[in-house]
């Protein structure tokens, strides 16, 4: 069966430091990848995506960036953390089905 | 471009009685149409979907949802609600290709009351 996992669970990093939270898939090959963001309070919003190895597509111009570097492997990541990227950070995956399965979460708080 | 719009950012029922989430969309083409929860901290679960065939689809825990296409519909109900049932539900909508993205609703955050 397939499984997605997300690391850390939770981060506390002050304002200016480097991002860095890792998304991998298991039990599938050649997935659709995704990135969204819950601000306190509010819905997803969808950040990146990628249908394949070095295939990323930004929905939302920030201070974040994704990279995948393998196929099941998604990374998102930032130079200089803003407070405002604090928020719930969600990786979801799909593959023939248009439904989407959904990581556990990294909380990211910035201080 | 398509949307979702979830009636009442927050809803609540008794315990035992009938759960009603609202959800209108708007899609150029044929939806392919979603429920998800989420528990606090947790990611999100899929409920139920609707891809193509029945209108009345049925889910987890009881819940089940009706594809009404003239009112550009998709509500979620549950005859009887139950403490754990409370929760935030999304309701997200896909128009397919080959990058399968969702569009989410802003959430129903759904409480129980003893």
């Amino acid at each position: 069966s397939q499984t997605i996992h997300q690391w850390p669970a939770t981060l506390v990093q002050p304002v200016g430091s480097p991002l860095s939270l890792e998304c991998t898939v298991e039990g599938t090959s050649n997935p659709n990848l995704y990135w969204y963001r819950q601000a306190a309070g509010r819905g997803l919003q969808l950040l990146f995506y990628s249908v394949g190895i070095g295939q990323i597509s930004s929905e939302v111009p920030q201070n974040l960036s994704a990279s995948r570097p393998q196929d099941r492997q998604f990374i998102l990541s930032s130079k200089k953390l803003l407070l405002s990227d604090s928020g719930f950070y969600l990786c979801a995956w799909n593959r023939a089905a248009y439904e989407q399965y959904f990581g556990p979460g990294t909380r990211l708080t910035v201080t | 471009a398509q949307s979702v719009t979830q009636l009442g950012s927050h809803v609540s029922v008794s315990e035992g009685a009938l759960v009603l989430l609202r959800c209108n969309y708007s899609s150029s083409v044929p939806p392919y149409l979603f429920w998800y929860v989420q528990y606090p901290n947790q990611g999100l679960q899929l409920l139920l979907k609707y891809t193509t065939g029945a209108t009345l689809v049925k889910g987890i825990n009881g819940f089940e949802a009706e594809f009404k296409k003239s009112e550009t519909s998709f509500h979620l109900t549950k005859p009887s609600a139950h403490m754990s049932d409370a929760a935030e539900y999304f309701c997200a909508v896909s128009q397919g290709g080959s990058a399968r993205q969702l569009t989410f609703g802003s959430g129903t955050q759904l409480t129980v009351l003893p």
